[in-house]
């Protein structure tokens, strides 16, 4: 059974510091996605990353992946506030190539960045 | 384009009654999927569906739980006689036949009372 963890759980740190998420995940898969989600709210996808070694970035946030190490990391530079949120990772189940989704996800990380 | 839409998107059943949650995928999309997530915690798959057709429910309850994307309309994920374990916010998901993203809807919060 594929299981992912994140760590940490809850992450509370002030803006403009960098800190980073990680994502271990049990099975062999090629297939990682990042979601953030606010209170109440539905996810909203950040990263896809689909081999190993991918990088992607976006403003303050940077994803990478590992899959020999079946590790994934979230980086985050020069917090700020905005970017208060439930980061989610979710491995992909069902291998590449399946034309399908079978995403098993990660407890999230709660992030808070005080000013 | 509109994103998948979910509706409604809160539902209070007092216990025993029935649940019909719907899902409109994104138009062009073939696949849908329904996801619960309980309170404090992650995503849970549930089941994965093409049009007519359950392709893998291996996260549904046995008993209570059922799916379906007819040939025409939305997909309805139905809860008979709920009970109060059932609350939780209910996620539809699509994707195109590459299956390479999903795209989630609003999610409908469901509370039994």
């Amino acid at each position: 059974e594929l299981k992912v963890e994140q760590n940490p759980l809850f992450l509370s740190m002030q803006e403009g510091k960098n800190y980073t998420i990680y994502c271990n995940y049990s099975t062999t898969s090629d297939r990682l996605y990042w979601y953030r989600q606010d209170p109440g709210k539905s996810l909203e996808s950040l990263f896809v990353l689909l081999s190993n070694g991918a990088v992607k970035q976006e403003g303050r946030l940077m994803a990478s992946l590992d899959t020999k190490a079946r590790l994934s990391t979230l980086h985050i530079t020069a917090a700020v506030h905005d970017l208060s949120a439930t980061y989610f990772c979710a491995v992909d189940m069902t291998g590449t190539g399946g034309g399908a989704q079978k995403l098993v996800f990660g407890q999230g990380t709660r992030l808070t960045i005080n000013p | 384009n509109a994103g998948v839409m979910q509706n409604p998107r809160h539902l209070v059943r007092r216990r025993g009654q029935e649940a019909r949650l719907r899902c409109s995928p994104m138009k062009g999309h073939s696949h849908v999927y329904w996801y619960r997530q309980l309170p404090e915690e992650g995503l849970k798959f549930m089941v994965y569906l093409q049009k007519e057709n359950i392709i893998d429910e291996s996260g549904m309850p046995k008993e209570r739980f059922s799916a379906e994307f007819p040939k025409e309309g939305p997909s309805i994920l139905r809860i008979q006689q709920v009970v109060r374990g059932d609350s939780a916010a209910y996620f539809c998901a699509s994707s195109d036949s590459r299956g390479l993203e999903a795209f989630f809807g609003q999610g409908t919060r469901l509370t039994v009372v």
